[in-house]
């Protein structure tokens, strides 16, 4: 089956550092991938569209010059979180869409973990 | 209207008995419902998906029902068993791009 990997699972840093997240397709070339948030006891909600070789459609609300989203391979997009502070802590899930299956099949990574102190 | 409202928020059932989780939406574009099962610390798992033309689809023991006029779809897990206890979340997708997400139901079975 479809596998999404993160990396890395969980991270801990300073308010004002800047954290990067990889989001990769293992067996699958992803055209598209998607990145979530989602605060404890709550639902996923999407920050981001990226698309291979173009830029990131980010949702209203999602500061784009926070989140700085790459996508520059069709296995690869990242996630770098900017000068975090504490309110960024949450937990960040991915996904990724491959071409060859359904059009709206989503396969999800197991997330990461932030937490800014 | 891009919301879809997911009850209850918790749901405690004994072993062998069957969970129900309901969901409504009110944008009549969304065309594609899927539910995902999230444990803690993981990323969520597609459990089951269904599309607006066809009011039931059962795989095992998970049965998704959909009630196109009242714009609502429910998850039944038959014969619940305790490693079913997780998160369940509904979701709705209206272009086949974006995935809209339930608040989520905290499944818990008792032994």
């Amino acid at each position: 089956g479809a596998v999404v990997s993160q990396h890395p699972s969980r991270v801990i840093c300073k308010s004002g550092t800047s954290v990067k997240i990889e989001c990769r397709s293992l067996d699958f070339q992803a055209t598209t991938m998607f990145w979530y948030r989602q605060f404890p006891k709550q639902s996923l909600m999407l920050m981001a569209t990226s698309n291979e070789g173009s830029k990131a459609t980010y949702e209203q609300g999602v500061e784009k010059d926070k989140f700085l989203i790459n996508h520059a391979s069709l296995t690869l997009s990242t996630l770098t979180v900017t000068s975090a502070h504490p309110e960024d802590s949450s937990f960040y899930i991915c996904s990724a869409r491959s071409p060859g299956a359904r059009r709206e099949t989503q396969y999800f990574g197991p997330g990461t973990r932030l937490l800014v102190l | 209207q891009q919301q879809v409202k997911q009850s209850p928020q918790s749901l405690i059932v004994q072993k062998g008995g069957i969970s129900i989780i309901n969901c409504a939406y009110e944008n009549t574009a969304f065309d594609y419902f899927p539910w995902y099962q999230q444990f803690p610390g993981k990323g969520p798992a597609l459990l089951i998906a269904i599309r607006p033309d066809v009011s039931e689809k059962k795989e095992g023991r998970f049965t998704i029902s959909f009630n196109k006029s009242a714009k609502q779809f429910s998850l039944h897990i038959m014969d619940s068993q305790p490693g079913d206890s997780a998160t369940y979340f509904c979701a709705a997708s209206p272009d086949a791009q974006k995935l809209v997400f339930g608040q989520g139901t905290r499944l818990t079975i008792n032994p």
